[in-house]
Formats: structure tokens, sequence, C-alpha cells
């Protein structure tokens, strides 16, 4: 049974400092990892997807993969209040397998 | 470029009536997926369909719930009879199914109410 981990918070940082949400798998033969962000009432929309070891930087927002512990990050840089939402974190096996989400980590952005 | 497309957005039914959702992926997307999502938790995986082939059924409650893609494209997923644990978020999601790390675009979701 394939699980995904994640604080479901919530997280309560200042505006314009850093955010960062964390996520654990227990399947060490997932692939691909990816970032949604998914606000109150509407459907998930994809932040980021990594799946190499190490950092990817995209605009404010840094994925770091580390698979010899099954950690998944993601930072977000000069947080802005438009960023609270809830931050699902989701792993995949493989091609074009389904997702396996985590439960997200409700953010929010304090002005 | 359209999104993924679902109707109805809203459905209130009562226990034990039959409810069907509609969705209509993003054009030349092969790959089709059925998700749910329970208040407070991730979506999780129903049905996955390559084109009219269903290759992923398994978290399918089978029972009562079916899903058919005829012709490659549209998709609906029913429910028969509803129960009350069935009220959720039923999300269509597509993609083109091409690599390790192509995207999965949501469609709006449908909310269903059981009664």
């Amino acid at each position: 049974q394939k699980e995904v981990e994640q604080n479901s918070g919530p997280l309560s940082v200042p505006e314009g400092a850093i955010a960062s949400l964390n996520c654990t798998y227990s399947d060490r033969g997932s692939q691909s990892f990816f970032w949604y962000r998914q606000y109150s009432g509407k459907s998930p929309e994809l932040i980021m997807f990594i799946y190499s070891n190490g950092d990817k930087e995209d605009g404010r927002f840094t994925a770091q993969l580390n698979k010899a512990s099954q950690y998944v990050s993601l930072l977000i840089r000069d947080s802005q209040p438009s960023d609270s939402a809830t931050y699902l974190c989701a792993v995949r096996g493989g091609g074009a397998d389904g997702l396996t989400f985590g439960k997200g980590t409700h953010l929010i952005i304090q002005p | 470029e359209a999104g993924v497309v679902q109707s109805p957005r809203y459905k209130i039914i009562e226990k034990k009536q039959p409810v069907a959702f509609w969705c209509n992926p993003i054009s030349g997307h092969n790959t089709l997926y059925w998700y749910l999502q329970n208040l407070g938790q991730g979506p999780e995986l129903l049905i996955r369909y390559e084109n009219e082939e269903a290759v992923d059924d398994s978290q399918l409650p089978k029972d009562r719930f079916s899903a058919e893609r005829l012709k490659g494209v549209d998709s609906t997923l029913k429910i028969q009879p509803a129960e009350l644990g069935d009220s959720a978020v039923y999300l269509c999601a597509s993609s083109l199914g091409t690599s390790g790390g192509d995207e999965q675009f949501f469609g709006p979701g449908t909310r269903l109410t059981v009664l």
C-alpha cells in the first residue's frame, strides 16, 4: 500500500517569509513527485514536478527530492497572501500511473 | 485550449438512487483518470483509462461503481445505488500519458451529496 504523509497544518507564515512544506512517501519504487495547490472549493493545480534527486527551481518555488530518505519538500520564497491554500504532495510509480496523494498541508500566509 | 470539462458541477440525491458523472478530457489526451476526494483528504484514484481501455481499476468499488469510455474520449462514472458515504467530490483528470513527468490536468469536479 503506497502512502504519502504530510503534516495537515495549518502552517502559518508571515508575508514575505519562506514557507517550507514537507512530505514523505513509503514506496521506494516511486519515480515522479508532484506538488499541487488547491484553493478551497477548487480542483488541484500543478505547481511543480521533480523526478531527480536535488533541487528544482521555478520562480518563487523550489522542489527538493531526496530518494534515499524518501522525502520531498516545497519551498515558497517571498510568500504572498495569494499563496494561502492547501498544498498536496503526490507520487507516481511510473509512466502514466495514477497519483497517490497525501492529505495536504493547509498553508496560511499572514499579511 | 479548453480544460477538462465535467458535469454536473453539483448533484444532490437520496440514498439508493443512481447517479452519473460525465467528463470530457483535454483534446488529444489519451489518458483519463477518475479520482474521489473526501473533505480534508487528498484525491484517491478510482480508475485510469488508456484510450478506451481501463488499465487500472483496482480501487474502484465494483459492486456499485462502474465507468466507461466507449470511444476513447468522453467518460462516464456511475454509482448505483448511492450510499451516504459516497458524498464527496469526484474529479476527472487527463494527461498525454507519454512520460513519467507529464502533468495531469484536473477538471472542476462534481460535488455529490447523498441524503
